[in-house]
């Protein structure tokens, strides 16, 4: 799987968007990029995932640049509950790449 | 829908010991994987079981093992514990193994069983 680099801390005004940015120019054509965040000692949380076009949902957006070689997740009006570590992870659907490779991740502190 | 559930939560063992850890993924379920956390190594993972058998694993030695069971359920085995084994381990499962289906093969993480290793 292709590696991602991500900066290692931010942080953001609570109810103001957050753009977590990452990194990924070795990507591959069918290699998607997901994204999970781990609230402290808690397991990690599924956010969302895409392969070229940009994604919405409940939680987050994702935003994918056309020659995929960057991402920017993000979280629209931020909250406390959000400061957490926002993982970046760039994944394959071949043969046995279900394994999730995490990095070090961003920490995302959400300020009062 | 209940979330993957995994036993015992917390976990305190001294050295030489062996330890069996139980996760019992979402209903519906078939993959379930394995992930060891520590605050030197980050999250790494150990392995993933799909109808029972062992489908991929990771860079971890022997003493670690792994089963699961015609429910699905999954337990991991460490052996001969050492005091780096103290970790968070974290239980995940997803719905299919089938590759290359776009989505739906998320992972969804358990909340870990601490295990301290004295």
């Amino acid at each position: 799987d292709a590696k991602t680099t991500q900066p290692p801390s931010m942080d953001c005004a609570e109810g103001r968007a957050a753009n977590l940015p990452c990194n990924h120019s070795t990507i591959s054509g069918n290699e998607y990029v997901y994204w999970y965040r781990q609230i402290h000692s808690q397991g990690p949380q599924y956010i969302i995932h895409g392969l070229k076009n940009n994604e919405t949902n409940e939680m987050a957006s994702l935003i994918i640049t056309e020659d995929r070689k960057s991402s920017t997740l993000i979280l629209p009006h931020a909250t406390l509950r959000d400061t957490a570590v926002y993982y970046c992870i760039v994944r394959g659907y071949s043969g046995s790449a279900r394994q999730l490779t995490f990095g070090s991740g961003t920490q995302l502190t959400v300020l009062p | 829908k209940a979330g993957v559930t995994q036993t015992p939560r917390y976990l305190i063992k001294t050295r030489g010991q062996q330890v069996t850890l139980s996760c019992s993924p979402i209903s519906g379920h078939r993959s379930v994987s394995w992930y060891q956390q520590t605050p030197g190594q980050g999250l790494q993972f150990l392995f993933e079981y799909f109808s029972e058998t062992q489908r991929n694993k990771g860079n971890f030695p022997g003493r670690f093992s792994g089963r699961q069971f015609s429910n699905s359920r999954s337990e991991m085995n460490v052996s001969t514990l050492e005091l780096g084994d103290s970790a968070l381990y974290l239980c995940a499962s997803s719905r299919s193994g089938t590759a290359g289906l776009a989505g739906g093969n998320e992972q969804f993480f358990g909340p870990g069983t601490r295990l301290t290793v004295l």
